[in-house]
């Protein structure tokens, strides 16, 4: 089973300001990532699949990177509407998630 | 509109059995891939099942054996049929489309299982 690692399990930012969240696969899973929006008693909301590509919907200011291992999500000028918990998810060999990242307000 | 509103949760003992519904609207269920998720309390999800569009279908360890997914083509409805529950299968469990290759797009609002004596 791949292993998802997400760092740091709770990044404390300002609005308006950027925020890095990274995730880390135990093997390569090429470029089959994925990250999620999860808000309280909410389904998790697709925002990138591809490792960088937008879900439909989803603001420019999300924006994916990385492949094989190492992979960061970016939110460039953070909004109230974005402190949530984060996932990210690997597809490429079966389905595993990491264990969440909590951005919350700073 | 593409909707999932996943219905059949509810408290059941240990060693018992529990069928959860998926309805689908607004796409053809039987054209996608349709995956099971589960959510424990304060814990990242967990992959649970998927049925291909062909048919074919696949478990996670901690639940072959005890669990079956299944669809009615003529209902547009996924299931997954729980038994032998154990206390670590307590969790809110999602439905989700996906495409082929793809993550899962479109999510339920889940139903809460919950075992216990």
């Amino acid at each position: 089973e791949i292993v998802m690692t997400q760092s740091p399990a709770t990044l404390s930012v300002s609005p308006g300001e950027r925020a890095t969240l990274s995730c880390r696969a135990s093997q390569s899973v090429r470029s089959n990532l994925a990250w999620y929006q999860q808000k309280p008693g909410q389904a998790p909301r697709l925002l990138i699949y591809g490792a960088s590509t937008r879900a439909t919907g989803i603001p420019a200011r999300f924006s994916g990177s990385g492949s094989g291992t190492e992979f960061t999500l970016t939110i460039s000028s953070l909004q109230s509407e974005d402190f949530a918990v984060y996932y990210c998810q690997q597809y490429n060999n079966w389905y595993t998630f990491g264990q969440g990242t909590r951005l919350e307000i700073k | 509109e593409v909707q999932l509103v996943e219905s059949g949760g509810g408290l059941v003992q240990p060693g018992g059995s529990l069928r959860l519904s998926c309805a689908a609207s607004g796409f053809i269920v039987s054209r996608n891939y349709m995956s099971w998720v589960r959510q424990a309390p304060g814990k990242g999800p967990e992959w649970v099942s998927v049925i291909y569009s062909g048919g074919s279908t696949y478990y996670a360890d901690s639940v072959k054996g005890r669990f079956t997914i299944s669809r009615d083509n003529s209902k547009n409805t996924l299931y997954i049929q729980m038994n032998s529950l154990r206390a670590e299968d307590t969790a809110v469990y999602y439905c989700a489309r996906q495409w082929f290759g793809e993550p899962p797009d479109v999510w339920g609002k889940g139903t809460k299982v919950t075992v216990s004596s």
